[in-house]
């Protein structure tokens, strides 16, 4: 089992609707949970952090966290093609101290 | 501030040679980490040093990679003898320890391909 799960995709959605990105993770000790965005050719950006149960809002994006299903997911509303880019889910520091990120899902925004 | 800077940005050459790449994390930062990615495994780390000194190295593939931190605002990882399977994207990534767990920022990469 991959420590940190994501489907691939590609997730296509139509411009103005809401995105869901889901991510999965093994070690239950793990802290902090880290959304990066990667355009084609491009280095990692981190947009969205969270570290405790719940939800977080930061603009159009949303972290959702719930440490008991070791699950954390990402929604984008009012998605726009701009947004067409890898979503990578990162997570640490659990058991081995490093940060273990997914291996990414291709968002594909329609306009 | 200039952010995470890498060099080369890219990097050509042919199997059995011997490549350097170049990090400077952002000043005043004490991480620094080396990644590794491809479309097959993903951003894989590679090693992450604390205050210059390597901390895990454990990600590195074998010993044809080894990598420094002489100082504060330099960093090399280098590959002697240089494989076709070494082509990949490298990112350097450098965080505070006083800021949020674990937010890193990434270099803009070195894209290497081997031939």
């Amino acid at each position: 089992q991959k420590e940190v799960e994501q489907n691939s995709g590609p997730l296509s959605v139509p411009e103005g609707a809401i995105a869901s990105l889901n991510c999965t993770y093994s070690d239950r000790g793990s802290q902090s949970f880290f959304w990066y965005r990667q355009y084609s050719g491009k280095s990692p950006e981190l947009i969205m952090s969270i570290y405790s149960n719940g939800d977080k809002e930061d603009g159009r994006f949303t972290a959702q966290l719930n440490k008991a299903s070791q699950y954390v997911s990402l929604l984008i509303r009012d998605s726009q093609p701009s947004d067409s880019a890898t979503y990578l889910c990162a997570v640490g520091p659990g058991a081995t101290n490093k940060l273990i990120f997914g291996t990414g899902t291709l968002l594909a925004v329609q306009p | 501030d200039a952010g995470v800077i890498q060099s080369p940005r890219h990097e050509v050459t042919e199997m059995g040679q011997e490549v350097t790449l170049r990090c400077k994390p952002i000043s005043g930062h004490d991480y620094l980490f080396w990644y590794r990615q491809t479309m097959m495994r993903g951003l894989e780390l590679l090693i992450y040093f604390n205050n210059n000194v390597p901390i895990d190295d454990s990600g590195m593939p074998e010993d044809r990679f080894s990598a420094k931190m002489p100082n504060a605002s330099f960093s090399t990882l280098k590959i002697q003898p240089s494989e076709p399977r070494d082509s990949a994207v490298y990112f350097c990534a450098s965080r505070w320890e006083g800021a949020v767990a674990d937010t890193q920022y990434f270099g803009p990469g070195t894209r290497l391909t081997v031939l």
